[in-house]
């Protein structure tokens, strides 16, 4: 059975902390890894990744996929209120439906 | 370009009751999918359609069922609401525009409350 695990399920910080939100996955037919933002509505979108090794970065936010080890992080450098959220990660498990498979999700609360 | 919109926001239903919920995208995307969100849960896969005329179940589709006759629209239908669909339901799409997997762009959601 297609598995993805997020760590932790919550966190708490303060303003300008640094966090690391895991993600590791065992899905048959690996294509790719996503990382959405989900606010009280409808996720968004931040990362889609497909490679290893490669960093994707979009202003203070960076994920990287480590294909050999099943795993993603996604870092976010002086964090802000605006941040809070709920972070989930998805794999894209193959056989050409382009199915998703979520994890729980990381609750990130940011304090002032 | 209104992405995904979905109707209605909000309902309560009584046990055994049935209703439709609406889903329509403006993007020309090809694949659809219908999600349900649990408290503290992820999204998980209700149903999927690759195309106009095709629906595929997903992780959990019992109690559920759903059609595509345009590409534009994929409404779920609930035929005998049970306390257990008591959820958030968010539809998705996306394309494989090129031969790759974009990313799915996500409704606002529709909160279901079954009483």
């Amino acid at each position: 059975e297609d598995k993805v695990v997020q760590s932790p399920l919550s966190l708490v910080v303060h303003e300008g902390d640094t966090v690391t939100l895991n993600c590791s996955y065992e899905v048959t037919n690996f294509r790719s890894l996503l990382w959405y933002k989900q606010e009280k509505k409808a996720p968004t979108f931040l990362f889609m990744l497909t490679s290893s090794g490669i960093e994707k970065k979009s202003g203070r936010l960076s994920s990287i996929l480590d294909k050999k080890e099943l795993f993603s992080i996604l870092n976010i450098t002086a964090t802000q209120t605006g941040d809070s959220a709920v972070y989930l990660c998805a794999v894209e498990a193959g056989g050409g439906s382009e199915k998703l498979v979520f994890g729980k999700g990381t609750k990130l609360t940011v304090n002032p | 370009n209104a992405g995904v919109t979905q109707t209605p926001k909000f309902r309560i239903l009584k046990i055994g009751q049935s209703m439709t919920l609406q889903c329509t995208q403006d993007m020309n995307h090809n694949y659809m999918y219908w999600y349900r969100q649990d408290p503290g849960m992820g999204l998980k896969l209700i149903y999927y359609s690759v195309g106009a005329g095709i629906t595929d179940k997903g992780e959990v589709p019992n109690g559920y069922n759903v059609s595509r006759s345009t590409t534009e629209d994929f409404p779920l239908r609930l035929e005998l609401a049970a306390p257990s669909q008591t959820s958030v339901y968010f539809c998705a799409s996306s394309s494989t525009e090129g031969g790759s997997y974009n990313e799915q762009f996500f409704g606002p959601g529709t909160r279901l409350t079954v009483l």
